[in-house]
This record gives structure tokens, C-alpha cells and sequence, in this order.
């Protein structure tokens, strides 16, 4: 089974921290993103990445930065926390071919206070 | 016009109905499709994928009409278990350098099977 882990399953920071948020993957999956969910609003994209040090900015990625240091780690920073960005916040995975699905982990709540 | 639609529901259906889900896109370029559930205040779980002939899994049915640009999920005799957020999910080649696929959620279709 692909185990896709976040490091938080809660979190509550204050407006202005920098926060950051863990995933790592144990499949060797070259393909890793960020998701946030919001009632109504559905997942949307932050960032991609296809492989090490790759990124890609997703459809909201503003407030946001990634890294990528190692393929099973891919990690999410809010580079000054606001209160627009309490939401939960999903990553996954996937093989590197076009019709693979989705793995994803099991969500980090954020409230930002 | 959103790039996925889902129609939000909910679907209120007895125990032992059978229920289905339809999900539009928009991008005709679009390769793969997806159904995953999502349980409330938990991650979405990879259901099915749907491939161009249809494919069954169980109780489920998955078909996909590219020239309508849709998708379905059938759920047969549903059960109380079955009670979820179903949301489709379609992979596009993104824009950037490199050319990535993209998934494209719908906001989800929500089911409550009733006793």
C-alpha cells in the first residue's frame, strides 16, 4: 500500500509565523503536490512537484513556497501565516506516468489565529 | 465555467437503491478520470479509475463519454457504509516547463444512504 504520511494532523499558529508542513512518501514517486480544501471551493492546487528540486506553482500559490530536497519529502512553507489560509491542507503523490492516480496523505487541519 | 462540475447534492437514496453520479469537463485534451471518496474530515480515497470501455469494481461502474465530456459513477445497492463524498477527479496536461499533468477536482457530490 502507498503510505503518503503528513507530519501534523493538527495545527494553530498566529498570524505572521512561518509555518511549515511535512509529507514524505515510501513508494519512490516522482510526481508530489499540495492541495488546500475549502467548503464549497473543493481542492485546489498550491504547488507541483515533478521530480527533486522541481517546482511548479499551481492555480494558488501566492503566500506560499515549497521544497524538495529529496524524492520522498516534499514539503509546504506559509511564508507569513493570515487567517485566508486556516484550511486543510492535503499532499500526494503519484508515479511520474499520465494515467497514474493520486495517493494521498491523511490532511493537516491549519487555524490560523 | 468551472473546469470540473459535480452536481453537490446531497443524494438522499434508501439502503439497497441504486444511485448515480455524472461529473462534466470542459477539456476535451483531458486523458485520465478519477473517483475518489472522501469521508467527512478525512482524506479523499482512490476509488476507481474509469477507463474508455467502462470498468466495474463490486457494486460500482465507472463509464466515461468523451464526445459529452462526462463521466459516471453507478453505485448498486447501496449500503449504509456507502454514505460519502464522491468526487471526480480528471488529469490534464498542465502549462509550465514540464508539460505535467494536472488533476482537476470536482467539489464533490455528497450521498447519505439512509436506513
Amino acid at each position: 500500500d502507498v503510505k503518503v504520511t503528513q507530519s501534523s494532523r493538527y495545527l494553530v499558529k498566529r498570524t505572521g509565523e512561518k509555518v511549515f508542513l511535512e509529507c514524505v512518501q515510501d513508494m519512490d514517486h516522482e510526481n508530489m503536490f499540495w492541495y488546500r480544501q475549502d467548503p464549497g471551493l473543493g481542492l485546489r492546487l498550491i504547488y507541483f512537484s515533478y521530480d527533486v528540486k522541481m517546482k511548479e506553482k499551481g492555480d494558488i500559490p501566492e503566500g506560499y513556497s515549497v521544497s524538495r530536497e529529496k524524492k520522498e519529502r516534499f514539503s509546504l512553507i506559509l511564508e507569513s501565516a493570515s487567517t485566508n489560509q486556516t484550511s486543510m491542507y492535503l499532499c500526494a503523490s503519484r508515479v511520474g506516468s499520465y494515467n497514474s492516480p493520486l495517493h494521498f496523505g491523511n490532511g493537516t487541519r491549519l487555524t490560523v489565529t | 465555467r468551472k473546469e470540473v462540475e459535480q452536481d453537490p447534492g446531497p443524494f438522499n437514496v434508501p439502503e439497497g437503491a441504486t444511485v448515480a453520479f455524472n461529473c462534466t469537463y470542459s477539456n476535451s485534451a483531458s486523458q485520465s478520470f478519477f473517483w475518489y471518496r472522501q469521508d467527512c474530515r478525512k482524506e479523499p480515497k482512490l476509488l476507481m479509475s474509469v477507463y474508455s470501455s467502462g470498468n466495474e469494481d463490486g457494486r460500482f461502474t465507472a463509464q466515461l463519454n468523451r464526445a459529452s465530456q462526462y463521466i459516471s459513477l453507478l453505485i448498486r445497492d447501496s449500503k449504509l457504509s456507502d454514505s460519502a463524498t464522491y468526487l471526480c477527479a480528471v488529469n490534464t496536461r498542465g502549462g509550465g516547463t514540464s508539460g505535467t499533468y494536472k488533476y482537476i477536482f470536482g467539489t464533490g457530490t455528497r450521498l447519505k444512504v439512509l436506513a
